[in-house]
């Protein structure tokens, strides 16, 4: 089984500050590997998908890199509505895994 | 509009069973695999389980292979997850969610298993 590590457990950052959340995985995933947003009482929602490809609907502000086993998520500029629980997943081998998530907090 | 309706969730004692059903609407059901995810009470995210687009292949987490059965019904547009033999630690929301590059989730139903 695929373990994913995201670090850190927690960033307190200001509303305008760039994020820089990272995910590592136990073994290669090459580049399937995705990132969600998620918010108490709502459903997850998918930002990043295939390492770096921006899902539907999602502000530029988010950007995703890596492959393999290093993978990082930024966020270019915070906007208020950004704060939230981010989990990494991993679709390379089954069982597929989730990260145990970053909560990104205002400071 | 795309919508993933979850329901069936409840109160269960240790042992006893439920059956989860997610309703799609708003897009091609048959062509899409779906998934279980389920977060337990200040927990993160767990994936558990996979069925493909004709169900030909299925997965299931370590955590509940054996109990746990995921199946699909394409003509009626819907995802079921029948749970037997629950433990308190299957308490958690649990969420059908489309593949993963498609990024459709429902809103979750909670599953409460005590005694």
């Amino acid at each position: 089984e695929i373990v994913l590590t995201q670090s850190p457990a927690t960033l307190s950052l200001s509303p305008g500050e760039r994020a820089t959340l990272s995910c590592r995985a136990s073994q290669s995933v090459s580049t399937y590997l995705a990132w969600f947003q998620h918010k108490p009482g709502q459903a997850p929602r998918l930002l990043i998908y295939d390492a770096s490809n921006r899902a539907t609907g999602i502000p530029a502000r988010f950007s995703g890199s890596g492959s393999e086993t290093d993978f990082t998520l930024t966020i270019s500029s915070l906007e208020p509505e950004d704060f939230a629980v981010y989990y990494c997943q991993q679709r390379s081998n089954w069982p597929s895994s989730f990260g145990q998530g970053t909560k990104l907090e205002i400071k | 509009e795309v919508q993933l309706v979850e329901s069936g969730g409840g109160l269960v004692q240790p042992g006893g069973s439920l059956r989860l059903s997610c309703a799609a609407s708003g897009f091609t059901f048959s062509s899409y695999s779906m998934n279980w995810v389920r977060q337990a009470p200040g927990k993160g995210l767990e994936w558990v389980s996979y069925i493909s687009s004709t169900s030909s292949t299925i997965y299931y987490a370590d955590s509940v292979r054996g109990r746990f059965t995921i199946s699909r019904d394409n003509a009626k547009n819907s995802l079921f997850l029948q749970m037997n033999r629950l433990r308190d630690e299957d308490t958690a929301v649990y969420f059908c969610a489309s593949a993963v590059t498609s990024g459709y989730w429902g809103q979750g139903t909670l599953v409460t298993v005590s005694s």
